[in-house]
C-alpha cells in the first residue's frame, strides 16, 4: 500500500538556522503531498500541498517541491524562529481515493 | 470559518469499558475521518465517513465502531479499552473527500485507560 516516511524523528536548530525535514512517499501515480504542523494541545493545521510534479507549495516561510524521480517532498525554511517549535507531519492523498496518509512525525525544537 | 469540537478532551476509562468519543462539525463539509495518533506513530486512519450514514473502515478499524447519523456529527467508540493505553484520538473533516483536499482536525480526546 501507499505510505510515507519522515527521516527524521527529532530537529534541534538554533534561531535563524535552515531547516531540512525529509520527506519521502511510495505509491502510484500522482497522489496529493501534504505538509501539517502540529502545537501543543491542538489538531494539525494544513500548511500547504502540491499536487503535480515539479509543483513548489509553500507558506509562511515553509516551501517543498513535489519530485516525482525522487518520490520526495522535502520540507525546509531558510531561517527557522523559535515560533517554528511543533510537529511537522508529511502526508498523502491516494490516488482516486478518499485516504489520507500521515508520515509519523518530527519533532522540531527551535533554541532561542 | 468553522471549527471542530471534540468532546470529552480527556477521556479516562477502565479495562474493557466501552467508550464514545463524539465530533462536531460546522463546516458542512460531507467527509469525516477519526484518526489515532501515539507517539512516534504519526497520525492512522480507523474509520472515515463520505456522507451520512456511510461508514468506511481505515488501517486501524479492530476494537473500534463509529457512527454518523447526521452530516455535522461523527462519533467513534473503543468497544473494549485495553489497560494502560494512551493515545489522543483527533477527528478531522473535508469538503467533499477527494484525498487532494485539506483536513481541518479538532484538538483532539486525550483517551487513558487505567
Amino acid at each position: 500500500g501507499d505510505s510515507v516516511t519522515q527521516t527524521e524523528g527529532q530537529v534541534a536548530l538554533s534561531e535563524e538556522d535552515f531547516l531540512t525535514i525529509h520527506c519521502n512517499y511510495s505509491a502510484s501515480g500522482y497522489p496529493a503531498l501534504f505538509w501539517y504542523v502540529q502545537y501543543p494541545g491542538e489538531g494539525p493545521q494544513f500548511l500547504f500541498r502540491a499536487s503535480r510534479d515539479k509543483e513548489k507549495g509553500s507558506s509562511r516561510g515553509f516551501e517543498a517541491t513535489y519530485d516525482k524521480g525522487t518520490t520526495s517532498f522535502h520540507l525546509r525554511k531558510a531561517s527557522v524562529q523559535e515560533s517554528d517549535s511543533a510537529v511537522y507531519y508529511c502526508a498523502l492523498g491516494e490516488t482516486n481515493a478518499y485516504k489520507v496518509i500521515f508520515g509519523k512525525g518530527t519533532h522540531l525544537h527551535v533554541l532561542p | 470559518g468553522g471549527i471542530i469540537t471534540q468532546t470529552p478532551k480527556f477521556l479516562i476509562g477502565q479495562e474493557g469499558q466501552k467508550l464514545t468519543l463524539k465530533c462536531q462539525q460546522n463546516f458542512n463539509h460531507d467527509t469525516m475521518y477519526w484518526y489515532r495518533q501515539d507517539s512516534g506513530k504519526g497520525l492512522r486512519l480507523i474509520y472515515y465517513s463520505i456522507t451520512e450514514n456511510d461508514l468506511q473502515k481505515g488501517d486501524l478499524s479492530e476494537g473500534y465502531d463509529a457512527s454518523r447519523e447526521k452530516k455535522s456529527s461523527f462519533s467513534l467508540t473503543v468497544t473494549s479499552a485495553q489497560k494502560n493505553e494512551m493515545a489522543v484520538f483527533l477527528c478531522a473533516s473535508s469538503l467533499s473527500g477527494g484525498s487532494a483536499e485539506t483536513l481541518y482536525f479538532g484538538s483532539g480526546t486525550r483517551l487513558t485507560v487505567l
